[in-house]
């Protein structure tokens, strides 16, 4: 069975840096890129950039180009999501998502980690 | 860049049919997708490349796209169907989401 299973809630302060997870399982993680989505409170989703973690190679958004990372860890199946300095903005809900037997759509989504950033 | 516009909210009775739109510049010429999201839970994918149904994913949800317009229709919608839907297409190695439209069953 294909999954995905991310890290938990976090809560932060404006400044601090963050990784969250992604770990794939049940399927070759390095067959099929992960793409991390946005949905801020009560907002659409946003799509952030995705990662082939067969070789890193990433593409963002132009949204969210220079003000987020992601890379990929193969040997563990995990995908990571990073922030150097958050923002009260950052607050939001945060998926990863791979395509995997749906041409480019995205069919297999993770339970989502909450992030708040609030002084 | 890349935009898909659906309209925010759509209102059907049990039992009848829903059509819910998205617009974007010669969408016909790109795959279009569709996502529904409940309260509370991840995404799911509810139909892919134009008029593709995932595994376990109803009949009764099926898609069209041409020209500048993909549709997704829910034929004899159920309350379980209540929800906000998202409509997704690729451009130049980007995602771009539509800003979802809410169904309501009443």
């Amino acid at each position: 069975e294909v999954q995905l299973v991310q890290s938990g809630a976090e809560v932060k302060k404006p400044g601090e840096s963050l990784r969250i997870s992604c770990k794939g399982s049940g399927y070759s993680f390095t067959s099929y890129w992960i793409s991390w989505v946005r949905q801020m409170p009560g907002k659409g989703l946003e799509w952030m950039g995705r990662i082939d973690p067969s070789d890193s190679y990433t593409n963002y958004s132009p949204s969210f180009q220079g003000h987020v990372t992601i890379s990929a860890d193969k040997s563990i199946s995990t995908a990571y999501l990073q922030w150097s300095s958050l923002k009260a903005s950052d607050t939001a809900m945060y998926y990863c998502a791979t395509s995997f037997a749906s041409g480019f759509a995205l069919d297999y989504w993770g339970q989502g980690t909450l992030v708040t950033v609030s002084s | 860049s890349y935009e898909l516009t659906q309209p925010p909210s759509v209102s059907v009775s049990p039992g009848q049919t829903a059509s819910i739109t998205c617009s974007g510049d010669k969408l016909g010429d790109k795959y279009a997708c569709w996502y529904q999201q409940k309260p509370g839970q991840s995404p799911v994918l509810v139909n892919y490349q134009d008029n593709e149904r995932p595994s376990g994913i109803p009949e009764r949800f099926s898609g069209s796209n041409s020209g500048n317009t993909a549709t997704l229709t829910i034929s004899g919608t159920q309350a379980m169907d209540e929800a906000d839907y998202y409509c997704q297409a690729w451009d130049i190695s980007t995602v771009v989401f539509g800003g979802g439209t809410k169904l309501t069953v009443l």
